[in-house]
């Protein structure tokens, strides 16, 4: 069953703490990446990968950092320097038309 | 600054009706063009992708492409309630040298009534 998985679905930071956002797929894409919905706001690119051991900053890295070890994973780190991170986040993979298929999101709340 | 516009809406149908949906974008030298339906609280997802200037059709849906007015829009036939959701548009762009991403338009709300 192919596809792309986040976790968790819900999160919950506190104030200062670093937290980790899971994206894996199985669909072989070599292309990866990472957004943040707001309300009222369109979807804003934050990192993106095309190939393993390799990433660039999107519009609003600030604050976050992703690692990419495996073609399969690419993980999200929401650090305490985002001072606005309550947002839903949401991991895409591309395939071969430059379509992007995105995984069911994670939200996540700081209290 | 490159940009994807759409009108927010809502866009109000009866249920059967044709549904359509615009949106407009900046970068002449954009090449592919996509909509994608989300659901509140849900991740969006692809309804289909066009990159030829014209029609093409799946189903009930046809995404229309004029990149001499720069235009992309998409027309969902005999509309049904659960086509109720947002509808965003994403334009393909050449960013940072060589890479390309997708810029997204906020998106249209439509609410098909029964």
């Amino acid at each position: 069953d192919g596809g792309i998985t986040q976790s968790p679905k819900y999160l919950f930071r506190k104030e200062g703490q670093n937290v980790t956002l899971s994206c894996e797929q199985n669909l072989n894409h070599d292309a990866m990446y990472w957004y943040r919905q707001d309300p009222g706001q369109g979807l804003r690119l934050i990192y993106y990968s095309q190939i393993v051991n390799d990433f660039q900053k999107g519009d609003i890295a600030e604050g976050y950092s992703v690692s990419r070890e495996k073609k399969e994973s690419f993980p999200l780190t929401v650090t305490s320097a985002q001072k606005n991170p309550t947002a839903f986040y949401l991991c895409a993979s591309e395939g071969s038309t430059d379509t992007q298929y995105f995984g069911p999101g994670t939200r996540l709340t700081v209290l | 600054q490159k940009e994807v516009e759409q009108n927010s809406g809502p866009l109000s149908v009866p249920e059967g009706a044709i549904a359509s949906l615009n949106c407009t974008y900046s970068d002449r030298g954009s090449q592919s063009f996509f909509w994608y339906r989300q659901y509140s609280g849900k991740s969006p997802e692809l309804i289909m992708f066009i990159y030829s200037n014209g029609d093409k059709e799946d189903g009930r849906f046809t995404a229309q492409l004029n990149k001499a007015s720069q235009y992309v829009s998409l027309l969902i036939r005999d509309s049904q309630p659960s086509d109720s959701a947002t509808y965003l548009c994403a334009v393909n762009i050449v960013w940072a040298g060589n890479n390309r991403k997708l810029i997204w338009g906020l998106g249209t709300s439509l609410a098909v009534n029964p």
